[in-house]
């Protein structure tokens, strides 16, 4: 079956970039999304990318897609303490209803 | 506001004992969705549904049910529960405006149970 990866812990410093990486397996995956988990709260989605683009810039998220190598990467710019939360990679494919997800990257991001 | 909405929050209960969490949508959505959030596995989809009266399994459907008699609720039962049932259960709603588009799933607070 699909499956997504991602590691599981990331530290940065505040004003650093982040960049959270994720693989997945399914080649008919249609979008690609990245979902963002603050402590006790539900997912929110963040930013999502057409599997038919390369990058995507979203004020200070850049989505970067290598669809022959199936590798999809979050980089967040001049990090912030309220962006520490645990980052959700999640793939579609075509004819697909449901999502399937990495198991999360928590970042930590130190002051 | 458009929202999704879980009840109970937080539930403690013992083996055997069925229980139902609540889910509802405000936002006319034909699909729901049910997934388990476990530590180091992500989101596994337990059941979803298409529309009133059309549910279908998902990744782990074991030990689970669910009804559809409504377009805004889609409750998630547990007949009769058991340890490995205790997880982090989030609802998920989204349009269904057909293939190549991008259905985003609107996701509820989360309902944490645990199964003594």
């Amino acid at each position: 079956g699909e499956d997504v990866e991602q590691s599981l812990f990331l530290s940065v410093r505040e004003g650093d970039s982040s960049v959270i990486n994720c693989t997945y397996t399914d080649s008919s995956s249609t979008y690609l999304y990245w979902y963002k988990q603050e402590p006790g709260a539900g997912l929110q989605l963040l930013t999502y990318i057409f599997s038919n683009m390369d990058m995507k810039q979203d004020q200070r998220l850049t989505v970067l897609l290598n669809k022959k190598d199936k590798h999809l990467s979050l980089r967040i710019a001049d990090t912030q303490t309220g962006d520490s939360a645990i980052y959700f990679c999640a793939e579609r494919g075509t004819g697909r209803r449901a999502l399937t997800f990495g198991s999360g990257t928590r970042l930590q991001v130190q002051p | 506001e458009a929202q999704v909405t879980q009840n109970p929050r937080y539930l403690i209960t013992v083996t055997g004992k069925k229980l139902t969490v609540t889910c509802s949508q405000n936002m006319n959505h034909e699909y729901m969705s049910w997934y388990r959030q476990d530590p180091g596995l992500g989101l596994r989809q337990i059941y979803y549904s298409m529309n009133v009266e059309v549910t279908d399994k998902g990744d782990v459907p074991e030990g689970y049910k669910v009804s559809r008699k409504e377009k805004r609720n889609f409750p998630l039962i547990l007949e009769s529960p058991s340890p490995n049932q205790t997880s982090l259960y989030f609802c998920a709603s989204s349009a269904d405006r057909g293939r190549g588009f991008d259905n985003e799933q609107f996701f509820g607070p989360g309902t944490r149970l645990t199964v003594l």
